[in-house]
């Protein structure tokens, strides 16, 4: 089962910062959270990690709370081609496990508005 | 395009047939996992490779489900004998150990009439 809740569905407005909360109460202190996105008809799409600080990248942010409870992902700037299905992830390292599997759960519909 | 590559994109059959789908993985990335997916749900894990060895099954993969991947290159997804049920998305992503990422190809779409 996934270790995370998000919430069904957003609307952004375009041009606006989209921010996606997740919660992992559970998490491990080897665990990263991991956030892919799954636009319509294509795979998941990796977006960005982080384990305990704030990470940035050209996509987006992470914001990690302290008890690393929960985090937000925000995208900056939405536009239309940001609508799509986005999930967080909890799991350890790749380079620090075997093989364990990303579990995905149902996701966080996004839908960006003009 | 990921560097991911899946075939086919589609792919419909009637029940009791068997279907075979192939992923080509980026030329570097030694894991390889394959997942499923239905209509509003998340990919679930099936299988996972590292190199030529199928290190981890998910309960998901029944007897009539077989993975390979021989010399640790490309891999082959079969399913014998459909059942309606096998309806889904079928996605392969790639990866390795020194990057915290994983490369999903598009999929294969499969319906059993």
């Amino acid at each position: 089962d996934a270790k995370t809740t998000q919430p069904t569905s957003m609307d952004c407005a375009e041009g606006r910062a989209a921010n996606l909360p997740c919660n992992h109460s559970t998490i491990s202190g080897n665990e990263y959270v991991y956030w892919y996105r799954q636009i319509h008809s294509q795979g998941p799409q990796y977006i960005i990690h982080g384990l305990k600080n704030n990470e940035t990248n050209e996509m987006a942010s992470l914001i990690i709370t302290e008890d690393r409870k929960s985090s937000t992902l925000i995208l900056p700037h939405a536009t239309l081609r940001d609508t799509a299905v986005y999930y967080c992830i909890v799991r350890v390292a790749l380079v620090d496990n075997y093989g364990q599997n990303f579990v995905f759960g149902p996701g966080t519909r996004l839908s960006v508005l003009p | 395009d990921t560097g991911v590559s899946q075939d086919p994109r589609h792919k419909i059959t009637k029940r009791g047939q068997n279907v075979t789908f192939r992923c080509d993985p980026i030329s570097e990335h030694n894991r390889l996992y394959w997942y499923r997916q239905t209509l509003g749900q998340g990919p679930e894990f099936l299988t996972y490779f590292q190199n030529e060895a199928q290190l981890e099954k998910s309960r998901l993969l029944s007897d009539r489900f077989s993975a390979e991947r021989p010399k640790g290159s490309f891999s082959t997804l079969e399913i014998q004998r459909t059942e309606q049920g096998d309806s889904a998305m079928y996605l392969c992503a790639t990866g390795t150990e020194k990057r915290e990422k994983l490369f999903f190809g598009s999929g294969t779409q499969l319906s059993v009439l």
